[in-house]
């Protein structure tokens, strides 16, 4: 089982829309959980960071926590074409090492 | 200011081979971290240095080692080329933690290894 696991999509949202990342990981003592975005080419950017159990906002963006499930989401509200990219799960696991998943493509269309 | 640089952006080597990438972080940053991305496994954690000391190591066999300077600049190596540690080697940099808002990657170093 891997440590972190993601739907690699692709996903496809008209724009406007909502598009909704999921993610799952395996060690449940992890306590630090990050959302990366990449562009094609480009290298990774941290977009969100969650530590609690619950909901995080920040502008369009919103992460949402569920340890207990194991479950890390990312919500894009008002989907841009800009916001099309390879989005990333990160977790930081009770071994203080860091685990990505192998992220989900995410095309925002017109 | 300057950001995360890495050198050299491209490298083909051969396989049993060793090679030695080069990541110079931003002013200021002390915490230098390693990742390897491939197509099949992703972005994966190699390990960090902070203030020339290894910090965090994830899960990579012995041959692939670091250092880092008082200058805060970081070295990878990798001993004994194999046909998959061709990959995109990023490093990022960033004040005290791997995963900070201020933490940056570089653009990476391409490895081909034939």
């Amino acid at each position: 089982q891997k440590e972190v696991e993601q739907n690699s999509g692709p996903l496809s949202v008209p724009e406007g829309a909502i598009a909704s990342l999921n993610c799952t990981y395996s060690d449940r003592g992890s306590q630090s959980f990050f959302w990366y975005r990449q562009y094609s080419g480009k290298s990774p950017e941290l977009i969100m960071s969650i530590y609690s159990n619950g909901d995080k906002e920040d502008g369009r963006f919103t992460a949402q926590l569920n340890k207990a499930s194991q479950y890390v989401s990312l919500l894009i509200r008002d989907s841009q074409p800009s916001d099309s990219a390879t989005y990333l799960c990160a977790v930081e696991n009770t071994g203080n090492q860091f685990y990505f998943g192998t992220g989900t493509s995410l095309t925002v269309i017109p | 200011k300057a950001g995360v640089t890495q050198t050299p952006r491209y490298l083909i080597k051969t396989r049993g081979q060793q090679v030695t990438l080069s990541c110079s972080p931003i002013s200021g940053h002390r915490s230098v971290s390693w990742y390897q991305q491939t197509p099949g496994q992703g972005l994966q954690f190699l390990f960090e240095y902070f203030s020339e000391t290894q910090r965090n190591k994830g899960n990579f066999p012995g041959r692939f080692s670091g250092r880092q300077f008082s200058n805060s600049r970081s070295e990878m190596n990798v001993s004994t080329l194999e046909l998959g540690d061709s990959a995109l080697y990023l490093c990022a940099s960033s004040p005290h933690r791997v995963v900070d808002t201020e933490a940056f990657f570089g653009q990476g170093t391409r490895l081909t290894v034939v």
